[in-house]
């Protein structure tokens, strides 16, 4: 059964960083592209930034590039994102999904991120 | 950026009914689009892929059609476990993006 486990979330300062993990079994880690998607509170759901199986293509959205670092770790099946210079507007529920060609096939229960002083 | 246009925000419905929702793009995503369902507090899952390809452990209620820029998803019969928000996502180009959503309520 695949599993996709985040943590990492809380309560941060507006400009302060965190940093997120995804935990991935019941499949082979290493095959497949992952993503981080995020919901704000009640809002609808947006692309975060996408790494492929090796590593050797990432991809963020606009509203992250340059704040956000995607990596993973194949050896420990784990998933993260860097996250620094938190804002307000970063406040959101932050979901770890394996990537299948252009899908989304898998998802985590998610993990909260909230920015507020 | 390629923009999802989902229509209507919500539709309310009765048990049994077969429904339609629509998911428009802004620019061509060939059939690179794919629909998801989020029940109340639960992640989204993946329900059709490639705008018609059904997935595995998905009711066979549930089926998409479309490409290029007009896409529909249809439910044959709603049952009251349906009741979700169904978002549509394009994955021809990046940045990946969604559609708003349409929210399916109790007519």
């Amino acid at each position: 059964e695949v599993q996709l486990v985040e943590s990492g979330g809380g309560l941060v300062q507006p400009g302060r960083s965190l940093k997120l993990s995804c935990l991935a079994s019941g499949f082979t880690f290493s095959n497949y592209g992952m993503n981080w998607i995020r919901q704000a509170p009640g809002k609808g759901l947006e692309w975060v930034a996408s790494i492929s199986s090796s590593s050797s293509y990432i991809y963020y959205a606009d509203t992250v590039k340059g704040r956000f670092t995607i990596s993973r770790d194949n050896a420990k099946n784990t998933l993260y994102l860097q996250m620094t210079s938190l804002r307000s507007e970063d406040t959101a529920l932050y979901y770890c999904a394996r990537g299948r060609a252009a899908t989304f096939d898998y998802w985590g229960q998610g993990v909260m991120v909230t920015v507020s002083s | 950026d390629v923009v999802l246009t989902q229509s209507p925000a919500t539709l309310s419905v009765t048990p049994g009914e077969r429904i339609s929702l629509s998911c428009r793009a802004s620019e061509s995503v060939d059939t690179y689009l794919h629909w998801y369902q989020q029940k109340p507090n639960e992640s989204p899952r993946l329900l059709i892929k490639y705008a018609s390809q059904s997935i595995s452990g998905i009711p066979s209620r549930f089926s998409g059609s479309g490409s290029g820029t007009d896409f529909t998803l249809s439910i044959n019969g709603v049952e009251l476990e349906d009741l979700s928000i169904y978002y549509c996502q394009q994955g021809n180009s990046l940045p990946r993006t969604f559609g708003a959503g349409t929210k399916l309520e109790l007519k």
